[in-house]
């Protein structure tokens, strides 16, 4: 089975603080995903990732940054958190291609104060 | 930009009721759409999926119908049972997408009571 892990499940920060969000597949997918979920708004691509070193903003990346080093890990940061940045995170992989099935982890709950 | 509306929750349904979720979606090229279940306290899981007009997506009793007439995929069940109550987000990939991305819906909330 497919595995995706995220490093927190629930997350206090203070305004300003810099936050890592870490992310880890263990299937060798080719493509990473980070999104928010909000109520009533469903889910909103951060950012997206199709190879190592590669990313590409999806449609709500201010206030956001990426890091993939490593095929199997996938990093968001939020470099100056604030409180509108207050949600589910959630992060997902798949192989390379538009058909294939989205694996998603269990999310982390980050409360910014 | 393509984009997909789901019936706003929350549903409420006694158990062995049938159920019906309506999803549209608009696109301008050729999408594969999906369904996606979110139990509580869990990341979302592939529920389903069809890949082209009139093909029919179906998993653990729910339906759904690629209709590109009425650029619909409506998610059908017909008896639930207390273990489906869940967000459900319906979802869409367009072939041309770099990287596989999908457009969400905005969830609908089903409640099964005993």
């Amino acid at each position: 089975d497919v595995k995706v892990t995220q490093s927190s499940r629930y997350l206090v920060k203070r305004t300003g603080e810099k936050v890592f969000l870490e992310c880890v597949q263990d299937m060798d997918h080719e493509n990473m995903f980070w999104y928010r979920q909000d109520p009533g708004l469903g889910l909103r691509l951060i950012y997206f990732s199709y190879d190592v070193k590669m990313k590409e903003k999806g449609d709500i990346p201010e206030g956001y940054s990426v890091s993939r080093e490593k095929k199997e890990r996938f990093s968001l940061i939020l470099e100056s958190a604030s409180t509108n940045q207050t949600s589910m995170y959630l992060c997902a992989s798949s192989l390379a291609g538009a058909l294939e099935t989205q694996y998603f982890g269990p999310g982390t709950r980050l409360l910014v104060l | 930009g393509d984009s997909v509306t789901q019936m706003e929750g929350p549903v409420t349904l006694s158990e062995e009721a049938f159920l019906t979720i309506n999803c549209t979606y608009t696109a301008t090229g050729y999408p594969s759409l999906f369904w996606y279940v979110q139990y509580p306290g869990e990341g979302l899981q592939l529920l389903l999926k069809a890949t082209k007009a009139d093909d029919k997506g179906s998993n653990k009793g729910f339906e759904a119908t690629y209709r590109k007439e009425t650029t619909s995929f409506h998610l059908e069940k017909g008896s639930v049972q207390v273990s489906d109550s869940a967000v459900y987000f319906c979802a869409l990939s367009d072939r041309d997408n770099q990287g596989g991305k999908l457009i969400f819906g905005q969830g609908t909330e089903l409640s099964v009571k005993p």
